[in-house]
């Protein structure tokens, strides 16, 4: 167990939809990083929050978006939803000390 | 700006075999190197890492060596067992963002009783 929960586990939707993920980092981490995982298994960076602020952006859509709240839990909101986002979402913190980027068990989006 | 090239899989080993997984970077400095490994189902977790050149780093068996004149950080282990079966992504941080943590394209490693 990495300390790093996501929800939900699952989600299925349809084309134009909109969902939201959520993570919550390990206790005591400041920092949050989003990343989108495709069936051939690549790992892009979307976006990372630190503290609440935006510290750092990726190849994130326009339909996309994220926050980080005072209580340092993340979310991830996907609008207008096309069949390729279909994938796995991946939240991670950042350890303080070690640097060390904690994952997520994920969120697998399918879009049908 | 940063970025790793690793080895293209899926690889297929037998039990006890010797396992090579190349990576190679290109990095402005030396920034710290990274192994993530991805068990089925499940997220990425950190397998190993260096902070330096010629540092290096081991775990569960594995190891890697931070090398600049190469500028390589190949996974290796001696005797591979199914319970390796997985896939491994090597990593560093970007230039301009050192707090985005960029990885390789992942490699699959298949462990045959």
């Amino acid at each position: 167990d990495s300390g790093v929960t996501q929800t939900p586990k699952h989600l299925i939707t349809a084309t134009g939809q909109r969902v939201t993920l959520r993570c919550s980092p390990r206790s005591g981490d400041l920092s949050v990083y989003w990343y989108q995982q495709s069936l051939d298994q690549g790992l892009q960076f979307l976006i990372q929050y630190y503290n609440g602020e935006e510290r750092a952006k990726g190849n994130i859509l326009e339909r996309f978006s994220a926050q980080q709240f005072p209580d340092l839990h993340s979310e991830l909101n996907l609008s207008s939803l096309e069949l390729g986002d279909s994938a796995l979402y991946f939240c991670a913190s950042k350890g303080t000390n070690t640097g060390e980027l904690f994952f997520g068990e994920g969120s697998r989006l399918t879009v049908l | 700006g940063n970025s790793v090239t690793q080895m293209e899989g899926p690889v297929t080993l037998s039990e006890e075999a010797f396992l090579t997984i190349n990576c190679t970077y290109t990095a402005t400095g030396y920034p710290s190197l990274f192994w993530y490994v991805q068990y089925p189902g499940e997220g990425l977790q950190l397998l190993l890492k260096a902070t330096k050149a010629d540092d290096k780093g081991s775990n569960k068996g594995f190891e890697a060596t931070y090398r600049k004149e190469t500028t390589s950080f190949h996974l290796e282990k001696g005797s591979v067992q199914v319970s390796d079966s997985a896939v491994y992504f090597c990593a560093l941080p970007g230039y301009s963002s050192a707090s985005k943590i960029i990885f390789g394209s992942g490699t699959r490693l298949s462990i045959r009783p």
